[in-house]
């Protein structure tokens, strides 16, 4: 089956810098991606990662090792803002198409 | 530009009641998902249109849920009759295309309590 790991909660200071890891375990794989969700929102979507290495959009970066089946996503210069849960994601072969599956969701907690 | 929107926010019916969802997509969009999240896991696959045709429905739970899509605007989903089990976040998101990389819009959801 496909199946994702990632950590039910991070808690960070301001100003700090956290990583958010993401392992799967998936057939048909193609890209991984990051969404960002506050509480009672919608899932925005953050980054996508199809080829190995780090891509960087402002304060956040996210990686992708395919070899590893693994990824990350770096916030820096955390602000009170960042709080909200983040979900990777990976984008597979699906019926007719591609797939999004979703792992459950890091809490991020950023503390003055 | 109006997003993804979702009607309504929250519902709370009793168990055996019906209630339908509601998904309204960008404009423009012909790709349509339903996504369900139960508390603290993962966002789940639902189904997926293009325009008024169900491309992948194999995350429909099973035959108490109905999609429809009638003319490829607006979407709903039918839950009937409703198990507490059903209780959770049902997520609408859109997207132009339908390729590997895709950026999906997310609406901010439909929370539901089956009582």
């Amino acid at each position: 089956g496909q199946s994702l790991e990632q950590p039910s909660e991070v808690t960070a200071v301001e100003g700090a810098i956290v990583q958010i890891n993401c392992t799967y375990q998936t057939s048909g794989f193609y890209g991984l991606s990051w969404y960002q969700q506050h509480d009672g929102g919608a899932p925005t979507f953050l980054s996508y990662n199809a080829l190995d290495g780090l891509e960087e959009t402002g304060r956040f970066s996210s990686f992708l090792s395919r070899s590893d089946s693994y990824g990350y996503l770096l916030l820096q210069e955390l602000q009170m803002k960042d709080s909200a849960s983040y979900f990777c994601a990976v984008r597979v072969a699906g019926t007719g198409g591609f797939k999004t599956i979703f792992g459950a969701g890091t809490r991020l907690f950023v503390k003055a | 530009e109006a997003g993804v929107t979702q009607f309504p926010s929250h519902s709370v019916i009793e168990k055996g009641q019906t209630v339908t969802l509601r998904c309204d997509p960008i404009s423009g969009h012909d790709n349509l998902y339903w996504y369900r999240r139960v508390m603290g896991k993962e966002i789940k696959f639902l189904l997926h249109f293009v325009k008024e045709s169900k491309q992948d429905e194999s995350g429909m739970p099973n035959n108490r849920f109905l999609a429809e899509r009638t003319g490829g605007t607006y979407s709903t989903l039918k839950v009937q009759p409703a198990e507490l089990e059903d209780s959770g976040v049902y997520f609408c998101a859109s997207s132009q295309g339908a390729g590997a990389y895709n950026e999906q819009f997310f609406g901010p959801g439909t929370r539901l309590t089956v009582l």
